[in-house]
């Protein structure tokens, strides 16, 4: 149990555009969301906490306009990147956590690599 | 300073050895203490957790914690191929609603 999936897996885009990230909880209601940002042979930093139905709280440093984040439902969230450049380039990674659940009850989905030219 | 230090790697060892991953930290604030696998192109998966100082076992996995020195390890005795991966520790100081803070990782290579 515990299964989190996301979607795409990977994405190139060109430097302008927007590219969106679903994160889906399978088999678990994820009262909480967390989207964390890896880059190469760096840690994961988490860049954003969502609860189902309000407001994403963002870490300092994260341009909230620039990651919208939704999570509209106990199993959805989604991370826009708007007007991506380069930079942005990275592994994203997105975790749920149920009501409830521990500060290391967190179930990691598989990452998508988003490559921005 | 980073908030959480660990030695990036990378390790190689033969099947068989013993593994010793270390992380050093600063906030005195934490006390919980987990160690996450991470599979190449896969989201990290938790591998145990301890609470304050001491040790746990599972299986060929110890962890241990010595607060008064803000050090923590993760023994893997008899390792295997399969345990190739980069582990990341990852810590918090409240056992609930509290943030996670990992390390950099470090990515472990078990020879045959």
């Amino acid at each position: 149990g515990a299964v989190v999936s996301q979607h795409p897996s990977w994405v190139i885009c060109k430097s302008g555009t927007s590219v969106k990230i679903e994160c889906r909880s399978l088999d678990f209601q994820a009262t909480t969301m967390f989207w964390y940002r890896q880059f190469p042979k760096q840690s994961l930093m988490l860049m954003a906490t969502s609860n189902e139905g309000s407001k994403a709280t963002y870490e300092q440093g994260v341009e909230k306009d620039k990651f919208l984040i939704n999570h509209a439902s106990l199993t959805l969230s989604t991370l826009t990147v708007t007007s991506a450049h380069p930079e942005d380039s990275s592994f994203y990674i997105c975790s749920g956590r149920k009501q409830g659940g521990l500060s290391y009850e967190q179930y990691f989905g598989p990452g998508t690599r988003l490559t921005v030219t | 300073q980073k908030e959480v230090e660990q030695d990036p790697g990378p390790l190689s060892v033969p099947e068989g050895a013993i593994v010793s991953l270390n992380c050093t930290y600063s906030n005195s604030a934490f006390q919980y203490f987990m160690w996450y696998r991470q599979y190449s192109r896969k989201g990290p998966e938790l591998l145990m957790y301890t609470y304050s100082s001491g040790n746990k076992e599972d299986g060929r996995f110890t962890a241990q914690v010595d607060k008064s020195s803000k050090y923590i390890s993760l023994f893997i005795r008899d390792s295997q191929p399969s345990d190739s991966a980069t582990y990341l520790c990852a810590m918090s100081a409240l056992v609930s609603g509290s943030r996670l803070t990992f390390g950099e990782g470090t990515q472990l290579t078990v020879n045959p």
